[in-house]
């Protein structure tokens, strides 16, 4: 199995660009999330999703937009990019039990200038 | 709200010492805790969990055991390799469904041969 795939591993964008980071999983998992992680502050939770058509917010959402049409997709859109939106990006997803074990992607590094 | 706190690296070590990575949280109820390793270059993927008090969780030599009274969940391996080098995240999930992780901001392990 592939497991979670991101795509691309590295973009650089310029400010106001806008772009879709792509995130898909072949496990068949309800729950998907995105986290970004920046130097010092470990992962922190932008959004995620317990089911396809159903998304809510984490605790760094502005900016953001996520959409779930499929169990297997769920892309992050960045509308306007600012370069405090430069981080590395992680996709996620866990299958529907408790305590269950999330699996990765392998990250998408993103550079705004 | 949830959070975990570990200690800050990087920890730098020989091959074949002991290793302690420390990790407390503050949450609400009982949750559920873990430990991921990031290798340089790849995304997450879990190490250990414990899902309730007394709880040990272990793989690869690695141990830590879940302390309800002292809301501690610290890592440790009694003779840490080469091939350890890596960040170490403690997170943490509450125990009620479906729940997404709070991570503490990590600890980079750096080992010398």
């Amino acid at each position: 199995n592939a497991g979670v795939t991101q795509t691309p591993k590295f973009q650089v964008l310029k400010t106001g660009q806008s772009m879709t980071l792509q995130c898909a999983q072949d496990m068949n998992h309800e729950y998907m999330s995105w986290y970004r992680q920046d130097p010092g502050m470990g992962l922190r939770l932008i959004h995620y999703s317990v089911g396809a058509g159903i998304t809510d917010q984490g605790e760094v959402p502005n900016g953001y937009n996520v959409s779930r049409s499929t169990t297997e997709d769920f892309p992050l859109r960045l509308l306007s990019a600012a370069p405090s939106q430069t981080s590395v990006y992680f996709c996620a997803s866990s299958a529907r039990t408790d305590n269950t074990e999330a699996f990765f992607g392998q990250g998408t590094r993103l550079t705004v200038v | 709200g949830d959070s975990v706190t570990q200690m800050e690296g990087p920890v730098t070590l020989s091959e074949e010492a002991f290793l302690t990575i420390n990790c407390t949280y503050t949450a609400t109820g009982y949750p559920s805790l873990f430990w991921y390793v990031q290798y340089p270059g790849e995304g997450l993927q879990l190490l250990l969990k414990a899902t309730k008090a007394d709880d040990k969780g272990s793989n690869k030599g690695f141990e830590a055991t879940y302390r309800k009274e002292t809301t501690s969940f610290h890592l440790e391996k009694g003779s840490v390799q080469v091939s350890d080098s890596a960040v170490y995240f403690c997170a943490l999930s509450a125990n009620k469904g479906y729940s997404t992780l709070t991570f503490g901001k990590g600890t980079m392990l750096l080992v010398s041969p």
